[in-house]
């Protein structure tokens, strides 16, 4: 078993829909979460950075953490076209920033 | 599947002097693999893309000479920073691309390069 689990997709939505990534880990010791967007063939930019379980908004952005059921989430809402892009998610124990990655989920925004 | 390791995990270093990261494709073959870096809280940069064979291609700003990439086979490619100072700590993360896939890329735990 991983150590972060995500399903790869690709996930399809039509524009303005809500979207929900979600991830499972199995490391309870876990306490950095980390979501991030990759265009093709550009590097990974960082998302939403959160620390412990709760929510963080950012704009359209909502980045949720259930510790209890090893759970994270990441929300869009009013989806666009630009949003199609992979979105990986990644947890770390400690701040040293050493990162268990998900396998990422492809997300297509038709418009 | 497609697991990505990197050694060492964490390097502490005298300035001046030479380190080497791997990153292996543990059971899968890939033919590129990218090298990435990345400070606290902040996106990963790419610094260069290693195709199995031959010369890496890399980003514009980062110094071919100083972050040299070796891509010697399909299942390793290495990152070996030179005459290394300060300002080169940092994280150095790895990936390998999925064969067929243009997309999928499988990455590294990361190593934290520090040094002194």
């Amino acid at each position: 078993q991983k150590e972060v689990e995500q399903d790869p997709g690709p996930l399809s939505v039509p524009e303005g829909a809500i979207v929900s990534l979600n991830c499972t880990y199995s490391n309870s010791a876990f306490q950095y979460f980390m979501w991030y967007r990759q265009y093709s063939r550009k590097g990974p930019e960082l998302l939403m950075y959160t620390y412990s379980s709760g929510n963080k908004e950012d704009g359209r952005f909502t980045a949720q953490v259930d510790k209890s059921s090893k759970y994270i989430s990441l929300f869009i809402r009013d989806s666009q076209p630009s949003d199609s892009a992979t979105y990986l998610c990644a947890g770390s124990m400690d701040s040293n920033y050493q990162l268990i990655w998900g396998a990422g989920t492809k997300l297509i925004i038709k418009p | 599947g497609a697991v990505v390791s990197q050694h060492p995990s964490w390097v502490i270093c005298k300035s001046g002097t030479s380190v080497k990261i791997e990153c292996r494709s543990l059971d899968f073959q890939a033919t590129t693999m990218f090298w990435y870096r990345q400070f606290p809280k902040q996106s990963l940069m790419l610094m260069a893309t290693s195709n199995e064979g031959s010369k890496a291609t890399y980003e514009q700003g980062v110094e071919k000479d100083k972050f040299l990439i070796n891509h010697a086979s399909l299942t390793l490619s290495t990152l070996t920073v030179t005459s290394a100072h300060p300002e080169d700590s940092s994280f150095y993360i790895c990936s390998a691309r999925v064969p067929g896939s243009t997309d999928t890329q499988y990455f590294g735990p990361g190593t934290r390069l520090t040094v002194l």
